[in-house]
């Protein structure tokens, strides 16, 4: 069974760039998440889908940043006019069912560097 | 709002040595725990699960939750080279499973 897909890897961006990250989560999987890990730091929770719908973005800075998950399968979040304090590692995560306290299974990260 | 600390922030045991590490959370309805790993550049994974007191042990990883002193553990036996990594605590809480909290990390580092 595939795991939880991240790309790219990694981004270099100047300040004020705008970049994209795409997550495909495990095949099944109702629920998915967006973590921000600065360095040093545990992951802290950007926004949450179940299928298509946003369940809780309360922590995305909406100024700048936007998530979606049109068909309920993969996912983008965006960032507009990037800051070097969005430099981070940023984790997309999946789990099986909404609300059943499911293990999160997780991606291998996009790290980000904003210069 | 849910405040997860991990203690030690860093750990040297030699290889063979139990290793212990300690998490502490605030919100006293949490009632579901996880450790996870994180080798460098890579993504996380689950190593235990526990949702209610007492023990439960996965392999060499044994997780202790003790819910009124609000503390969970995480001890691992016969520590190896390649265990060298973050070690996580995840906390939620039964009002909202999907939120799910981490603390800042312990890392642990096993010497030969």
């Amino acid at each position: 069974e595939a795991g939880v897909t991240q790309s790219p890897r990694y981004a270099v961006l100047q300040e004020g760039q705008a970049v994209s990250f795409w997550c495909d989560p495990i095949s099944g999987h109702d629920t998915l998440y967006w973590y921000q890990q600065p360095r040093d730091q545990g992951p802290q929770l950007l926004v949450y889908f179940r299928d298509e719908a946003v369940i809780d973005n309360s922590q995305l800075p909406s100024d700048r940043f936007s998530a979606v998950r049109p068909k309920g399968t993969n996912s983008t979040l965006k960032i507009q006019s990037a800051k070097q304090g969005d430099t981070a590692t940023y984790l997309c995560a999946s789990s099986l069912r909404l609300g059943s306290a499911e293990t999160l299974y997780f991606g291998s990260g996009t790290r980000l560097t904003v210069l | 709002q849910q405040k997860v600390q991990q203690s030690p922030e860093s750990l040297t045991v030699s290889e063979g040595a139990m290793a212990s590490l300690n998490c502490t959370f605030s919100d006293g309805t949490s009632n579901n725990f996880r450790w996870y790993r994180q080798h460098s550049a890579k993504g996380l994974e689950v190593l235990v699960s526990i949702f209610s007191d007492g023990e439960k042990e996965e392999g060499r990883f044994t997780a202790h939750l003790n819910r009124a002193n609000l503390h969970v553990s995480l001890h691992i036996r016969e520590p190896q080279p390649s265990d060298s990594a973050v070690y996580l605590c995840a906390v939620s809480s039964a009002s909202n499973t999907n939120k799910v909290v981490f603390g800042t990390g312990t890392r642990l580092q096993v010497l030969p």
